[in-house]
């Protein structure tokens, strides 16, 4: 069946790095996204990664991809307090399937 | 801003109320979508929307009814809704429907409380 999986919780300290773990299911996801949602607000597309890809690096982000297990990463860093918000992994596999997120903590 | 806006923000409603959702995008896309977000739980896909019509109901409620105007306005419309049905609806909207490259994008949401 089509999972998603993440940890629910991550605390960091200003200017350290961040790493948002995610484990899928579904083999033929042909893109696998990275949202945040802010207080109050609907999610946003941070960045998505190709499946053929094991790597894709935007500014501050990079995203790891390891196909053969199934797993997915998010690094963020020199994390900011303005990095504080809930992460969502994405697989799609013709709909979007979401993790349940992981707040991300960010103490200065 | 991205592009899609909801109203209201905020909803209170007895279980007995009839109330409505209302989304609007502005992006000129296709394909508009209702997700619940409960507390501790993953995104649960509604239902989308293509061209104004319904293409997926993920076995969802009666008591929650869709509908599709145009491409730019989606409704849910709510009746006799439970406590548990308290959580966050979200509206997205995406250029390719379930197809491909599916970037959607999300409104800020109503948060709905039902007592």
């Amino acid at each position: 069946g089509e999972d998603v999986e993440q940890s629910l919780f991550l605390s960091v300290r200003e200017g350290d790095s961040s790493v948002i773990n995610c484990t899928y299911t579904d083999s033929s996801s042909t893109y696998l996204y990275w949202y945040k949602q802010e207080p109050g607000a609907g999610l946003q597309l941070l960045t998505y990664i190709f499946s053929n890809m094991d790597m894709k690096q935007d500014q501050r982000l990079t995203v790891l991809l390891n196909k053969k297990d199934k797993h997915l990463s998010l690094r963020i860093a020199d994390t900011q307090t303005g990095d504080s918000a809930i992460y969502f992994c994405a697989e799609d596999t013709g709909k979007l399937i979401f993790g349940q997120g992981t707040t991300l903590q960010v103490k200065p | 801003e991205t592009g899609v806006t909801q109203t209201p923000r905020h909803l209170v409603m007895g279980m007995t109320n009839k109330k409505s959702l209302k989304c609007e995008q502005h992006l000129g896309h296709n394909a508009m979508y209702w997700y619940k977000q409960s507390a501790k739980k993953p995104l649960e896909l509604m239902f989308v929307y293509n061209f104004k019509e319904q293409t997926e109901n993920n076995s969802v409620p009666s008591r929650f009814s869709p509908e599709c105007p145009n491409s730019s306005h989606l409704f849910l419309h709510l009746h006799t809704l439970q406590p548990e049905d308290s959580a966050l609806y979200l509206c997205a909207s995406s250029q390719a429907g379930l197809a491909a490259y599916n970037e959607q994008f999300f409104g800020p949401g109503t948060r709905l409380t039902v007592l």
